[in-house]
């Protein structure tokens, strides 16, 4: 069974650097699938950031593309999400998750770390 | 963008009866359609892709159907682990998911 878990702050400062790992389990991060980073913020919807491929080619959501970095490393089997100067608006649970097919079909989910931005 | 939206916002059904909620799409998006699963405080979970497949692990009572703009989740014989949040998501045209159908305890 695949199994992925987030880890990371819990809180950031307004403006500073998010930075989260999803450590991957039970498969391969260089087989051959992408895999994503979603957020949802408290009692709303879901939103797609980023994906990472292990040859390392990315697509990302325009929404905050100039915001954010993903990247990948075999060595670990595990990704990496980076968010930039962050605001309250980025307030949200952060998941990490594969994607099963195309682009934006996601099959297994980390549990999900609640990310707060606050001074 | 293609808007999805799920019917009702909120259902009540008891334990061991049927559940149907429905998801339409603003246009076709084929049988690019998932369904899934949130509990408070999880992740959710994906129950059918494909509008009809179930994925890994998920009990026969979980079943898809629809293509093109209308979609419905059928729960047959709820248990009481069933009750949650669930959303359709279609994946044809970039991505969109619907507002979500709380299934509630009647």
């Amino acid at each position: 069974q695949v199994h992925l878990q987030e880890s990371g702050p819990g809180l950031v400062k307004p403006s500073e650097t998010l930075s989260l790992t999803c450590n991957v389990s039970g498969s391969s991060i260089s087989s051959p699938y992408y895999w994503a980073w979603i957020r949802q913020p408290p009692g709303k919807g879901l939103e797609w950031i980023a994906s990472i491929y292990h040859s390392g080619n990315t697509y990302y959501n325009p929404s905050v593309e100039s915001r954010v970095t993903v990247s990948v490393d075999t060595s670990k089997n595990q990704f990496s999400l980076k968010v930039n100067s962050m605001i309250a608006a980025d307030t949200a649970f952060y998941y990490c998750a594969r994607v099963r097919a195309g682009r934006f079909l996601f099959d297994f989910w980390g549990q999900g770390i609640l990310v707060t931005v606050s001074s | 963008e293609i808007v999805m939206t799920q019917s009702p916002a909120t259902l009540s059904v008891s334990p061991g009866e049927r559940a149907t909620l429905s998801c339409r799409a603003s246009q076709s998006v084929s049988s690019n359609l998932a369904w899934y699963q949130q509990k408070p405080g999880q992740a959710p979970r994906l129950l059918i892709y494909g509008a009809s497949t179930r994925a890994t692990g998920i009990p026969a009572r979980f079943s898809g159907s629809g293509s093109g703009t209308d979609f419905t989740l059928t729960i047959s014989s709820l248990q009481s682990d069933d009750f949650a949040v669930y959303y359709c998501q279609q994946y044809n045209n970039w991505y969109s998911f619907g507002q979500g159908t709380k299934l509630e305890i009647k």
